[in-house]
């Protein structure tokens, strides 16, 4: 059973950094395409990045690029987000999901997201 | 960036009756190439992560039902629930992962009239 634990959200100054972590299981982690999609509370979804299964390629969204990397630890199974210069308009909760093969695949397992706060 | 627009807002339909919602793509997502539209959607339920519903414009996901289907093509997109049932009540975003920078529609409320 695919299984997507995200963690390490919380309440963070603005200007500061978070590192959100994605534990993976229940399918062969290297082989597939991961995304962190984020959605503030009330509203929509909004892509934040991608990285290919290989770690290789790696996406970003404007409102994050050059403030926010997207990596992975194939050893450990895990999909990582660090966060810096963090702003009011990053919070959100932040999803971690699978796609359903490349990058270009639509995302088949989402996992319960992290709540990630930005204030003073 | 492609920009997703879905109609309506928000849908009120009596159970059992057919639900419709629609999806305009600012440019096309249409892969000439392998004839594939990179065009999905989701359901999200409250306090739920989103649930991919279908992919490929028209492939429903393993375990969807069937009175959930997609149709349409390039630009336009259509989403349709043949006989909504109580549990079909949720937000629906449609999604495209044609370009390297993943958008989605603003979603669509469908409720029980």
């Amino acid at each position: 059973e695919v299984q997507l634990l995200a963690s390490g959200g919380g309440l963070v100054q603005p200007g500061g950094s978070l590192r959100l972590s994605c534990a993976a299981s229940g399918f062969t982690f290297s082989n597939y395409a991961m995304i962190w999609v984020r959605q503030t509370p009330g509203k929509g979804l909004e892509w934040v990045a991608g990285i290919s299964g290989s770690g290789g390629l790696t996406y970003y969204a404007d409102s994050v690029n050059g403030r926010f990397n997207i990596s992975r630890d194939k050893s450990k199974n895990t999909l990582y987000l660090q966060m810096n210069s963090l702003r009011a308009e990053d919070t959100a909760v932040y999803y971690c999901a699978k796609g359903r093969v490349g990058l270009n695949s639509a995302m088949d397992y989402w996992g319960q997201g992290t709540l990630v706060t930005v204030s003073s | 960036d492609i920009v997703m627009t879905q109609s309506p807002d928000s849908l009120a339909v009596s159970l059992g009756a057919r639900a419709t919602i629609n999806c305009k793509c600012s440019q096309s997502v249409l892969n000439n190439s392998n004839k594939k539209n990179y065009l999905a959607w989701y359901q999200q339920k409250p306090g739920q992560p989103p649930k991919l519903l279908i992919y490929w414009a028209s492939t429903r996901e393993s375990g969807v039902p069937d009175r959930f289907s997609g149709s349409g093509s390039g630009t336009d997109f259509t989403l349709t629930i043949s006989s909504l049932q109580g549990e079909d009540v949720a937000v629906y975003y449609c999604h495209q992962y044609y370009k390297n920078r993943w958008t989605f529609g603003q979603g669509t409320q469908v409720e029980i009239k």
